[in-house]
């Protein structure tokens, strides 16, 4: 079935940048866009933007805009999102997450395991 | 952007009882509505999609529903391991941004 495994956790000096990788298995990884969705300790979901695997196309939540880059590596189905100008504000689980197939195609289904990225001086 | 509202923020109720839940949206996101369960420490997973369907496993107790702004998530009766935090996310054809509520928190009255 599908799988997304994501890189382990990371710890960064403000003004730093992180980049995240989200290892695909289990389907065609060009055939799925692939989003990103982060969660700060204790709050809710915030949506950063989607990569389409096979053009390499993206859209990035207008927040991240000039911050955020996302790409992707076709021989290996990974993908990476990389934040720059870290700040505490920053400080989050970064989730990669697959667009389901189920319906209308806009819902995320399966999600990786979350990586969580620390940034503190 | 769309903004989606949920309610309550907190839930409490025991196990056996009926949960309704509440998710509304700023404008009309047609059926384009999504449920998710997050359990601590681990990444949300998809209950409900198209408003009203069932993702694949998902227990018969979990059921949804609504269209336009107004959306509920109904668990018929509460098992254990439904006591967690629940996301509704949206994703309409304009803007085709994704937006997520704020979660409502289910625990054990």
């Amino acid at each position: 079935q599908a799988q997304l495994v994501q890189s382990g956790a990371e710890v960064k000096k403000p003004g730093a940048s992180v980049k995240v990788s989200c290892k695909a298995s289990g389907y065609i990884f060009t055939g799925h866009y692939l989003h990103w969705v982060r969660q700060a300790p204790g709050q809710g979901l915030e949506w950063m933007g989607w990569i389409d695997p096979h053009s390499g196309g993206t859209k990035y939540a207008q927040k991240f805009q000039g911050r955020v880059t996302m790409t992707r590596d076709t021989s290996s189905s990974t993908a990476y999102m990389e934040l720059s100008r870290l700040t505490s504000d920053d400080t989050a689980v970064y989730y990669c997450a697959r667009v389901s197939t189920a319906g209308s195609g806009r819902w995320f289904d399966p999600w990786g395991q979350g990586t969580l990225v620390t940034v503190s001086s | 952007e769309i903004v989606l509202t949920q309610s309550p923020a907190t839930l409490s109720l025991s196990p056996g009882e009926r949960a309704t839940l509440s998710c509304r949206a700023s404008q009309s996101v047609s059926n384009f509505l999504a449920w998710y369960q997050q359990k601590p420490g681990q990444a949300p997973s998809l209950l409900i999609y198209d408003a009203s369907k069932r993702a694949t496993g998902i227990p018969a107790r979990f059921s949804g529903s609504g269209s336009g702004t107004d959306f509920t998530l109904t668990i018929s009766s509460l098992e254990p391991e439904d006591f967690a935090v629940y996301y509704c996310q949206q994703r309409s054809n304009w803007p085709p941004d994704v937006t997520f509520g704020q979660g409502t928190r289910l625990e054990i009255k």
